[in-house]
């Protein structure tokens, strides 16, 4: 595998359940980033690690829960999410968590729905 | 407050050329990104700029315009692959990505 991977690639819950949506990256990145895509809006970016530690939380509602285990690998845990959490979620890495000209990878995204 | 504007849907003629605008309004400015993303996949990276001016990488082209806050991406010779989305993001002071809604782009034959 090479870049960035992500799994499931689609999946559909009901407000009651618990799942876990996971990211490997295979680049030897420093940084990893969760973002929010929905339909017609800006990519809200949701959390950013830098070395297995949080740098970044934008206000997210507590009922996504990050965990980052090592610097290869991202976790978004999901649990008594809402109808409009659904989207679409996107994992990327870069090599540093800031600085200029910092390209970053994404993967394929995870297609939420919540029923 | 930072702010990303770009048209959100245009159409183009195979073979032809188009101009995708982005303004942009950010508190510091680190560079403009732009990345290309098809329908369900992943947005993929096509060009940075940081300094006024062209870059040209083969039919793809990034243009920036600090002063103005400016930036347009323009694609030539347009193929019907080129259908996608593209994202324009600013980078400002904090290193941190704004990013613009996209422009879907629909290719005819």
């Amino acid at each position: 595998e090479t870049g960035v991977t992500q799994t499931p690639r689609h999946l559909v819950m009901g407000m009651t359940n618990k799942k876990s949506l996971k990211c490997e990256q295979h680049l030897g990145h420093n940084a990893m980033y969760w973002y929010k895509q929905s339909a017609k809006k800006p990519l809200e970016l949701m959390f950013v690690y830098s070395l297995e530690e949080r740098v970044e939380n934008n206000s997210v509602p507590s009922r996504f829960s990050p965990e980052c285990p090592n610097s290869s690998h991202l976790f978004l845990h999901l649990h008594t999410l809402q109808p409009e959490d659904s989207a679409l979620y996107l994992c990327a890495s870069s090599q540093e968590p800031s600085g200029a000209y910092n390209e970053q990878f994404f993967g394929p995204g995870t297609r939420l729905t919540v029923l | 407050g930072q702010n990303i504007d770009q048209p959100t849907e245009m159409t183009a003629t195979e073979g032809a050329i188009v101009q995708i605008n982005c303004t942009y309004q950010t508190s510091g400015f680190n560079g403009l990104f732009w990345y290309q993303q098809h329908a369900g996949e992943a947005p993929t990276f096509l060009s940075y700029n940081v300094l006024d001016g062209l870059e040209e990488k083969g039919r793809f082209s990034s243009f920036l315009s600090r002063s103005k806050g400016y930036s347009y991406l323009l694609l030539k010779e347009l193929q019907m692959k080129d259908s996608a989305s593209y994202l324009c993001a600013a980078m400002d002071s904090n290193y941190q990505l704004i990013w613009g809604a996209g422009t879907k782009l629909i290719i005819k034959p």
